[in-house]
């Protein structure tokens, strides 16, 4: 089944503690990008990726770093969470910008 | 900046009962895509407009583009519970970045 996972669904950490989640596609999409969903705010772009190697910050990369050493997986690293990174996060990939996004099912994240 | 509004908020409607979602950019519209999201979920892919005056249905779901006015609206027909959810569009600028509208939450009562 073509789907995009991430992992985890849910998460609740402390200040400060580094987290990493994952994002794994199975459709050989170019495209990647992580989202964040906030009330009021709407979906915003936090990093980008058009390929291996080659990624680009959004709206609000700050607080956040990826990488793309392989076309299928885009992790999204929080170095030191603050409880301003609480929130929905999504990821999404697709052929090409330009064509419709295949979302994640989200990850819940909490930074108490 | 918010690149793509969306009217309204919130909608609220009988079983049934017909509803228009409206979407405005700001800028020149070269595509536009319409996405659902169940509450805490993620989104569902409904359809991408890319003509002006394209119309494309999707079961009781049926969505505009109108180049001119920039703008693409969502019309539901008859809708039912399984409606409800939050309605998105979804505009790609630059090649790059993909923007998303402020979104409307529809609630549709039996």
């Amino acid at each position: 089944e073509a789907q995009v996972t991430q992992n985890p669904r849910y998460l609740i950490t402390v200040t400060g503690k580094k987290l990493t989640v994952t994002c794994s596609q199975n459709m050989n999409h170019e495209y990647m990008s992580w989202y964040r969903q906030d009330p009021g705010l709407g979906l915003r772009q936090i990093y980008y990726s058009m390929n291996v190697e080659v990624t680009d910050k959004g709206d609000v990369p700050e607080g956040y770093k990826v990488s793309r050493k392989e076309k299928r997986n885009f992790p999204l690293i929080l170095e030191s969470p603050s409880p301003n990174q609480t929130s929905l996060y999504f990821c999404a990939s697709s052929f090409t910008t330009g064509t419709g996004y295949t979302f994640g099912s989200g990850t819940r994240l909490t930074v108490v | 900046s918010q690149e793509l509004e969306q009217s309204p908020q919130s909608l609220i409607v009988q079983e049934g009962k017909n509803l228009t979602i409206n979407c405005t950019s700001s800028k020149t519209l070269y595509g536009l895509y319409w996405y659902k999201q169940k509450y805490g979920e993620g989104l569902i892919f409904l359809m991408m407009l890319q003509k002006g005056g394209e119309e494309k249905s999707h079961e009781k779901i049926t969505a505009k583009l109108d180049e001119k006015k920039q703008q693409s609206s969502l019309h539901i027909t008859a809708s039912q519970p399984s409606h409800a959810g939050i309605y998105l569009c979804g505009a790609d600028y630059t090649g790059n970045q993909f923007y998303f509208g402020t979104g409307t939450s529809l609630t549709v009562i039996p």
